[in-house]
């Protein structure tokens, strides 16, 4: 069974691009999240996606978007680009659904270096 | 707000013996908690669930504990070994959420 797939693995962007992240879930899991790690802030949620709706929302700005697709794949995107956002963005499929406790499976994330 | 705590201080501890890291909880009551296993530049590995329920959890070397009236939980490797160098990270859901609080995790090495 394939694993989650992140594309791309490394990217490196200036101030004020914009960027968009892929994300490719484990087959039959409909719940997709994002997180962004940092040395100093650890993981960081950003949002939760099941069926094409997004559930959560963590504490970022709007710069910070997301989307999910019918065959459960999701997109983020970032835009206006900081310094500040370069960090590893981490993707994990889960089998969520109500009443179960949905162990997260991540991909190998996507290294964002801003410049 | 619901925050996790891991000793962010890594911890170094002779192959062979038992290594135990601490996650506290403030400020809420999970259902139950995660453990995961990360590598440097690569993804955290889910490794345990230990529900509120439950007072101990084992999975071959590896044994955790949920103390809900301390509001934490102790993950312990039990004859550790250099492979188990890593950074652990604990992560209770967020109470009504389908969102996860990840500590910051502690990193592990194991020397031989």
């Amino acid at each position: 069974k394939a694993g989650v797939t992140q594309t791309p693995r490394y990217l490196i962007k200036t101030r004020g691009q914009q960027v968009t992240l892929s994300c490719s879930p484990i087959s039959g899991h409909r719940s997709v999240s994002w997180y962004q790690q940092t040395p100093g802030q650890g993981l960081q949620f950003l949002f939760e996606y099941f069926s094409e709706t997004q559930r959560n929302k963590g504490n970022f700005p709007g710069r910070f978007s997301g989307r999910q697709f019918s065959n459960s794949r999701s997109e983020m995107n970032v835009s206006t680009l900081e310094l500040g956002d370069s960090a590893l963005y981490l993707c994990a499929s889960s089998f969520f659904r109500t009443g179960t406790t949905g162990e997260l499976f991540f991909g190998e994330g996507s290294r964002l270096t801003v410049l | 707000s619901q925050k996790i705590e891991q000793n962010s201080e890594a911890l170094n501890i002779q192959e062979g013996k038992t290594a135990t890291l601490t996650c506290n909880y403030t400020n809420y009551s999970p259902a139950y908690l995660q453990w995961y296993r990360q590598d440097p530049g690569r993804g955290p590995v889910f490794l345990l669930l230990i529900r509120e329920n439950e007072k101990e959890k084992r999975k071959e070397r590896l044994k955790v504990t949920f103390d809900t009236t301390l509001k934490q939980s102790l993950f312990h490797i039990t004859a550790s070994q250099p492979a188990d160098s890593a950074t652990y990270l604990c992560a209770p859901p967020t109470s009504g959420t389908y969102k996860y609080i990840f500590g910051t995790g502690t990193r592990l090495k194991v020397l031989a």
